[in-house]
């Protein structure tokens, strides 16, 4: 199995803090992915990394942003939480941008906004 | 832009019964087809794949077959079990992007 790890696996925060969750890899993968998963919805993507300091938006980032200042940990933040940023969250990581890459996932983070 | 359009479910079968799961894709070039399976309270974990025109991904009595002429993907397995109940996800990864596009997913229930 790939080594990813996300933290915490659950949280329950209250409307308008901060919240930060981080996904670690032990594969050295260059690309890192969050994603949320929500019924109807199925996966949509967030942001994504393409390397050290290299991130870009995806189609839902509005209210999140990302950091990664390692290969191995990529932080999504939740600048002020709201209700509608409830949801599991999974990170991935692909190794190469060729057109045969699966993607691995972590276990998922469920994240409840009160 | 790329994308993938999977039959709604949930999908409800009885053990034993014949499972098809279709999907189709758009994407520019030549892209690599995936199928992954989501068990309850679990991430996504790669089912099987094909990374070209009549390659056929077989894992676990799954079986799928890339038909670049209908542009489709769909999965089969000739016997579901109570265990194969999941969430099943049809995804490509096209080689100028290397961002994998998912399918919103297909719940498979299965009762004995």
């Amino acid at each position: 199995d790939a080594g990813i790890t996300q933290s915490p696996r659950h949280k329950v925060t209250e409307t308008g803090t901060p919240v930060t969750l981080r996904c670690h890899q032990t594969e050295n993968h260059r690309y890192m992915y969050w994603y949320r998963q929500d019924p109807g919805h199925g996966l949509r993507l967030i942001h994504y990394s393409y390397g050290v300091k290299d991130t870009d938006k995806g189609e839902v980032s509005d209210g999140y942003s990302v950091s990664r200042s390692k290969t191995e940990d990529f932080l999504l933040t939740l600048e002020s939480a709201t209700s509608s940023q409830t949801s599991v969250y999974f990170c991935a990581i692909s190794e190469t941008p060729q057109g045969n890459t699966e993607a691995f996932f972590g276990q998922g983070t469920r994240l409840t906004v009160v | 832009g790329d994308s993938v359009t999977q039959m709604e479910g949930p999908v409800t079968l009885s053990e034993e019964a014949f499972l098809t799961i279709n999907c189709t894709y758009t994407a520019t070039g030549y892209p690599s087809l995936f199928w992954y399976v989501q068990y309850p309270g679990e991430g996504l974990q790669l089912l099987l794949k094909a990374t070209k025109a009549d390659d056929k991904g077989s894992n676990k009595g799954f079986e799928a077959t890339y038909r670049k002429e209908t542009t489709s993907f769909h999965l089969e397995k000739g016997s579901v079990q109570v265990s194969d109940s999941a969430v099943y996800f049809c995804a490509l990864s096209a080689g100028g992007s290397y961002i994998p596009t998912f399918g919103r997913g297909t719940s498979l229930i299965v009762h004995p």
